[in-house]
């Protein structure tokens, strides 16, 4: 069974441009969740989807991130326009219920 | 508000040594507890999880955990480490107000030495 993918594994962009992360769950896991490290800090969430739609939305740092899960399937994070701050590593998760998470390898995302 | 301490940002050790890497929560309720591992260049793995029952909690590699909720702590333990632990080790919560989200800890970065 695959694991969690996400792509790229890492990515290098200058401040002011637009870069699109993306995570592919386990097959019939209807939760997907996006967390983020920062600067060895710890992992924060960002967001929940159950299926296509947000369950919870809370942890989105500001209005330039935005996230879609197309038919309850992969996912998108978008970064427009990309800060310094942005920077770190983005996390993508998934469960078949609320229990427990796999998790992916990460995109490391450094914004210059 | 869900948090969680891990009490110590770096763990140098010798190989065959014991270990322990110490994690702290705060939550008025009940909550499940978690520690993954990140290996170099990889993605966060579970090493165990405590959900309900046993206190002791025995997990992959031979690492297991105590939950001791009069402390409100869910150290990690292995009584001799290989160079192949080196790794850093997240603990996390989840449950109570924050719903299904995880709240982690800082990391517990773990040096196994020759």
């Amino acid at each position: 069974e695959a694991g969690v993918t996400q792509f790229p594994s890492h990515s290098v962009i200058e401040k002011g441009q637009t870069v699109t992360l993306r995570c592919d769950p386990i097959s019939g896991h209807d939760n997907l969740y996006w967390y983020r490290r920062v600067m060895g800090k710890e992992i924060k969430f960002l967001l929940h989807f159950v299926k296509e739609s947000k369950q919870d939305e809370s942890g989105m740092p500001n209005n330039r991130f935005l996230a879609e899960r197309t038919g309850g399937t992969y996912s998108t994070l978008k970064v427009q326009p990309a800060e310094l701050e942005d920077s770190g590593v983005y996390f993508c998760a998934s469960s078949p219920g609320t229990l427990q998470a796999f998790f992916g390898q990460g995109t490391r995302l450094t914004v210059v | 508000a869900q948090s969680v301490t891990q009490l110590d940002s770096q763990v140098p050790v010798f190989e065959e040594a014991p270990v322990e890497l110490r994690c702290n929560y705060s939550s008025s309720v009940s909550v499940y507890l978690f520690w993954y591992v990140q290996y170099p260049n990889q993605g966060l793995q579970l090493l165990l999880k405590y959900l309900s029952g046993s206190t002791l909690v025995k997990g992959i590699n031979g690492f297991e955990a105590e939950f001791n909720k009069s402390q409100t702590s869910f150290h990690l333990r292995k009584p001799s480490v290989h160079i192949s632990d080196t790794a850093e080790y997240f603990c996390a919560v989840r449950g109570g107000t924050s719903g299904s989200r995880l709240t982690f800890g800082e990391g517990t970065q773990l040096t196994v030495n020759p």
